[in-house]
Order: structure tokens, then C-alpha cells, then sequence
């Protein structure tokens, strides 16, 4: 049972370059989120879907860009990567009681 | 929206015995939902135990139990005999029930004193 998975894991980045985080759920969850991490911060919400086509604004969304072709996958893009957004990033997913399930992080460092 | 404050950046307890992490938030929402999750070194985020705002019982898991007061928006975490894999971040975050978006504080480091 693999849940949520995000690839890659690590990655490293220089400034102006672009990539995508791949966040796929086998759990036929409707929502999910990308959030990052960053020290003394907590989690803040960065994009979320709340079912395939479509993706909305959360709390740190620029910069960055979503898309939820289909249900299983939700994938965060990067056009032209800052060394602001050095950062762990987690993907998550729901069902509809609130409760989220977690991948284990991608680390991104933007030089 | 939600707002979600934790008061201590770091606490430290002596194994076997109990601590008490401290929430408090902040919501708009009239049903809603309160989570503490653990992030060991692993990074993996972990759900500790959850809480249902309409629920007047605690919840309860194991060693782990909550005090949700909710007049005062308060939802402590507290943890009996503690043990050594219990140190970790700890958050504590806050879900409306019809939006599903986690807002999360800013985490409680908490170290377990051999």
C-alpha cells in the first residue's frame, strides 16, 4: 500500500531553473495539497485541488504552478526556481473527514 | 480561515514521565477539525490523534490524550510515560470541515531525557 509518494525526494537547483514535483495518491482521495516546510515556520499551504481539472490558491502560492490531470496525481512546478524557495515540500491527500495523509518530503535546494 | 498558535518552540521531559504540549486557534469555521501530528528526523508526518469540534469527549490514543476546550479554543496534547521515540516536532493544526485545508502552528520540538 503506498499511499502517497512524491518524486523526487531530493533535488538540488540553480537559480532561474525550472522542475516539477510529482505527488501521486492511490487512495482515490478528491483532495490534495502541496504544502513546504520551512524552519520556525510550520507547514503553509501552497496550492490545493479539490478533484481532477481543477487547482486553487493557498496561502504561499507565488511562484509556483499546479496541475491535476488526473485524479491520482498532483504536480507542482517551478517556472524559474528563487533560493527563497529552498525548501522541504510535502504533498498530502484526503478523504473527506479531514484527516490528511502525508508523503515523505522532497528537499529542494535552490542555489 | 484558521489561525493556529503554539506557544512552545521547545520542551524537554524526563522518560516515564508526562508532558503537556500546549494549542490554542482561531477559527471562522462553525465545525471543524484539531490534529496534532509528529515529525520525527525521518521527516515523515505522522498523526498523533485527531478531534472532532462537535465531539465533547477527549480523544484518546494509547499514551496520548488531548484536552479540547472549546470556549477557550484550547487543545493541549498530553503525553504519559513518555518514551524515547516520542521526540519530534510536534504540530498541532486545525481543519474546517467543509474546506478540508489544514492550517498548521509553528511546531513544538520536544526532546525525551533518557
Amino acid at each position: 500500500n503506498a499511499g502517497v509518494t512524491q518524486t523526487p525526494k531530493f533535488r538540488v537547483l540553480k537559480t532561474g531553473q525550472s522542475m516539477t514535483l510529482l505527488c501521486a495518491q492511490d487512495m482515490n482521495h478528491e483532495y490534495m495539497y502541496w504544502y513546504r516546510q520551512d524552519p520556525g515556520m510550520g507547514l503553509r499551504l501552497i496550492h490545493y485541488s479539490v478533484g481532477e481539472g481543477t487547482t486553487a490558491k493557498g496561502e504561499v502560492p507565488d511562484g509556483y504552478n499546479v496541475s491535476r490531470l488526473k485524479k491520482q496525481n498532483f504536480l507542482l512546478g517551478l517556472e524559474s526556481a528563487a533560493p527563497s524557495q529552498t525548501s522541504v515540500y510535502f504533498c498530502a491527500s484526503t478523504k473527506l473527514d479531514g484527516e490528511l495523509f502525508f508523503g515523505e518530503g522532497s528537499r529542494l535546494t535552490v542555489l | 480561515a484558521q489561525t493556529v498558535t503554539q506557544s512552545q518552540p521547545e520542551m524537554s521531559v524526563q522518560e516515564a514521565e508526562t508532558v503537556t504540549l500546549s494549542c490554542t486557534y482561531d477559527t471562522s469555521e462553525s465545525d471543524y477539525y484539531l490534529f496534532w501530528y509528529k515529525q520525527p528526523p525521518s521527516r515523515q508526518m505522522i498523526l498523533v490523534i485527531r478531534q472532532e469540534a462537535y465531539k465533547q469527549q477527549n480523544a484518546t490514543e494509547n499514551r496520548f490524550s488531548v484536552n479540547f476546550q472549546k470556549a477557550a479554543k484550547s487543545f493541549s496534547l498530553k503525553i504519559s510515560d513518555s518514551q524515547l521515540g516520542d521526540a519530534a516536532m510536534y504540530f498541532c493544526a486545525c481543519s474546517g470541515a467543509g474546506s478540508y485545508q489544514l492550517t498548521f502552528g509553528k511546531g513544538t520540538k520536544l526532546s525525551v531525557i533518557p
